[in-house]
């Protein structure tokens, strides 16, 4: 089974540039998320995704992130303008619903490897 | 107030023996989850073991076990036999309902322990 593909992995842009983030979630997987890691923390939710419904996008920075979902499968994430303080690793994860028999049991994210953004 | 606190923010174990890392946490969804990730320095989040609020016993995973205290609102890692592969990092997380859709959960993670093996 694929797991949790994001594209590109690495990117660096100058501030007050735009930049887009692609992630394919694992076949099969309703639910999509983006986290934003910065150095030395725990991920962060961004935004989530049932299908291609938005359910939580409480913690998205809505003046310059935006992220869709189209025909619930592949998300893409964008920041414009970018500032310095948008340096860090976006990740994004998916999970299904938990069958209570066959993995995943636990409703577990499947996390991405992850972009990794340097705003200079 | 946060809801997931780690404490450690670097453990150093020696080579084949255990190591506890703390995770305490706080939540009023009477049904939540606790899941322990391991993050290696190439970036990616490894799933390594889960405790459901209701589960009565403690969750085992190999060499991973969690040391569930209920009342003290703690989950913490143990790693035995510790292995030089287990140099990482290592996050606790909180699966909460959000309440904005049927079987909508929200994860939230602490801020990590760094983890060193040593030879």
């Amino acid at each position: 089974e694929a797991g949790v593909a994001q594209s590109p992995r690495y990117k660096i842009i100058e501030k007050r540039q735009s930049v887009a983030f692609w992630c394919n979630p694992i076949s099969g997987h309703a639910t999509l998320y983006w986290y934003q890691q910065i150095l030395g923390q725990g991920p962060k939710l961004l935004i989530q995704f049932q299908n291609n419904g938005v359910v939580d996008d409480s913690q998205l920075p809505k003046d310059r992130f935006s992220a869709e979902r189209l025909k619930g499968v592949d998300s893409t994430l964008k920041i414009q303008p970018a500032k310095l303080e948008d340096s860090a690793v976006y990740l994004c994860a998916s999970s299904a619903r938990p069958s209570g028999r066959t993995r995943p049991k636990y409703n577990e994210q499947f996390f991405g490897p992850g972009t990794r953004l340097t705003v200079l | 107030a946060q809801k997931i606190t780690q404490t450690q923010p670097g453990m150093f174990v020696q080579e084949k023996e255990a190591v506890t890392l703390d995770c305490t946490y706080d939540t009023s969804d009477p049904s939540y989850g606790l899941f322990w990730y391991k993050q290696p320095s190439s970036g990616e989040m490894i799933f390594l073991i889960y405790q459901g609020s209701y589960d009565q016993q403690n969750a085992t995973e190999g060499r991973y076990s969690l040391n569930f205290q209920k009342a003290r609102k703690s989950a913490n890692l143990v790693i035995s036999a510790s292995q030089l592969g287990d140099s990482a990092m290592y996050f606790c997380a909180m699966r909460e309902r959000t309440y904005s859709g049927a079987g909508s959960y929200q994860l939230t993670f602490g801020k990590g322990t760094k983890l060193s093996v040593i030879p």
